[in-house]
């Protein structure tokens, strides 16, 4: 199962920054999202589509429908340049495992 | 302060053998499935391992399996990793990562807390 994301997204200090997981039928997994920093360890920032765990701000929101989950970051700030990664829990018949997206960096500027 | 650490990194040959190490602490080891995920230099996050709370459901990535062993102590707070027949592609920091969800068993969901991870180097 393959998640896909755009290497790199720009956005304005104050505007809205979207990123975009793309996957088959990703709609019917749930999906979260994580942030890393340069030299820094991932940190979770939206969890089972669309919640955020505890002291993230609420600037971040996702959304998950059909074959896309959405990380959408209002009034960006030069603090949220980073890299985003989408993840999932996929499992068929042969074949189980945690996936990741390739990863969005994310500029403001 | 709930944190995890890793130890055990460092340079090996192609083809030799490494044990990682996880050391959990400020809080109750035994209640959370915990993983393992790496990053290349420079390159994405791979996860490669899984290991549910009693250790009686593993999960490996095609990439690892055969070559890669994970496992735990509850009573030392502790996960490790074997890692045999070490490729130049193995090349990565390896974070040790707590599941969040403790309600869904035999699988991992997603990941609440990493440690600061610990850099292999596979190279001759």
């Amino acid at each position: 199962y393959v998640l896909t994301q755009a290497p790199s997204v720009s956005v304005a200090p104050g505007q809205t920054a979207t990123i975009t997981c793309g996957g088959d039928k990703i709609g019917s997994y749930n999906v979260h999202w994580y942030q890393q920093k340069t030299g820094q360890a991932p940190l979770q920032v939206v969890f089972d589509d669309r919640h955020r765990p505890s002291g993230i701000p609420d600037r971040f929101s996702g959304l998950n429908s059909g074959n896309t989950a959405t990380l959408t970051i209002s009034r960006a700030e030069v603090e949220d340049e980073a890299d985003y990664y989408c993840q999932i829990w996929y499992s068929n018949h042969s074949h189980a495992g945690v996936v990741f997206g390739g990863g969005t960096t994310l500029t403001v500027l | 302060e709930v944190r995890l650490v890793e130890s055990g990194g460092g340079l090996v040959q192609p083809g030799g053998s490494l044990r990682l190490s996880c050391g959990a602490s400020g809080f109750t080891f035994s209640t959370y499935s915990m993983n393992w995920v790496r990053q290349s230099p420079g390159k994405g996050l791979e996860w490669i391992s899984y290991v549910s709370l009693t250790s009686d459901a593993i999960f490996y990535a095609d990439s690892v399996r055969g070559r890669f062993t994970v496992s735990r102590d509850n009573p030392r707070n502790s996960m490790y990793l074997h890692m045999s027949a070490l490729r130049p592609e193995d090349t990565a920091v390896y974070y040790c990562v707590r599941d969040r969800n403790t309600l869904i068993r035999g699988r991992s969901t997603d990941f609440d807390l990493w440690g600061q991870g610990t850099l292999v180097i596979v190279s001759s």
